[in-house]
């Protein structure tokens, strides 16, 4: 049990368009949800964490505006990166936790190439 | 100081080797530890998570963790050329997780 779907797993579009990268949690409910970001050999840099049915939570330096996170349900969250630009290229990988308390699991992560 | 300590590696060792992984950590506050496995362009993979100090064993790997000496280990024994990814510690109770910055392990045939 425990997984987590992202899609999607590899997009690449022209600067100043808009990505929408799903998370799903298929076989629990997710209380909380996570996103972050990896440059390459290197560990993941949280980017927000998402509460069900509220609004995200976001670390310092990350521009809410520029990406939109929304956790409308239990079991799906999904983040918008607005008006892409090439330094917003990377692997965006979620998470899904049963609650605050549990181990996450990842998503297998979406590579976005902005050209 | 940074809260957690990983050696980036690479750590090469041959098929069928024990491999040892470890990480160091600064704050008492640490309630729980995870160990994850991240193979190339993929995301971590669970492999380990306990609460207390001590051994535990699942197949192939034991995580012990020493909260005294804020030490954490990952033991693989009989270690397979498909067990070649990164190892990232992972320590939680606080605030948010935080996580060492992974050891990549090759295992060569």
């Amino acid at each position: 049990g425990a997984v987590v779907s992202q899609h999607p797993s590899w997009v690449i579009c022209k600067s100043g368009t808009s990505v929408k990268i799903e998370c799903r949690s298929l076989d629990f409910q997710a209380t909380t949800m996570f996103w972050y970001r990896q440059f390459p050999k290197q560990s993941l840099m949280l980017m927000a964490t998402s509460n069900e049915g509220s609004k995200a939570t976001y670390e310092q330096g990350v521009e809410k505006d520029k990406f939109l996170i929304n956790h409308a349900s239990l079991t799906l969250s999904t983040l918008t990166v607005t008006s892409a630009h090439p330094e917003d290229s990377s692997f965006y990988i979620c998470s899904a936790a049963r609650d605050s308390n549990q181990p996450q699991h990842f998503g297998d992560g979406t590579r976005l190439s902005i050209l | 100081q940074k809260e957690v300590e990983q050696d980036p590696g690479p750590l090469s060792v041959p098929e069928g080797a024990i491999v040892s992984l470890n990480c160091t950590y600064s704050n008492s506050a640490f309630q729980y530890f995870m160990w994850y496995r991240q193979y190339s362009r993929k995301g971590p993979e669970l492999l380990m998570y306990t609460y207390s100090s001590g051994n535990k064993e699942d197949g192939r790997f034991t995580a012990q963790v020493d909260k005294s000496s804020k030490y954490i280990s990952l033991f693989i024994r009989d270690s397979q050329p498909s067990d070649s990814a990164t190892y990232l510690c992972v320590l939680g109770g606080t605030d948010k997780l935080i996580f060492g910055t992974g050891t990549r392990l090759q295992v060569f045939p």
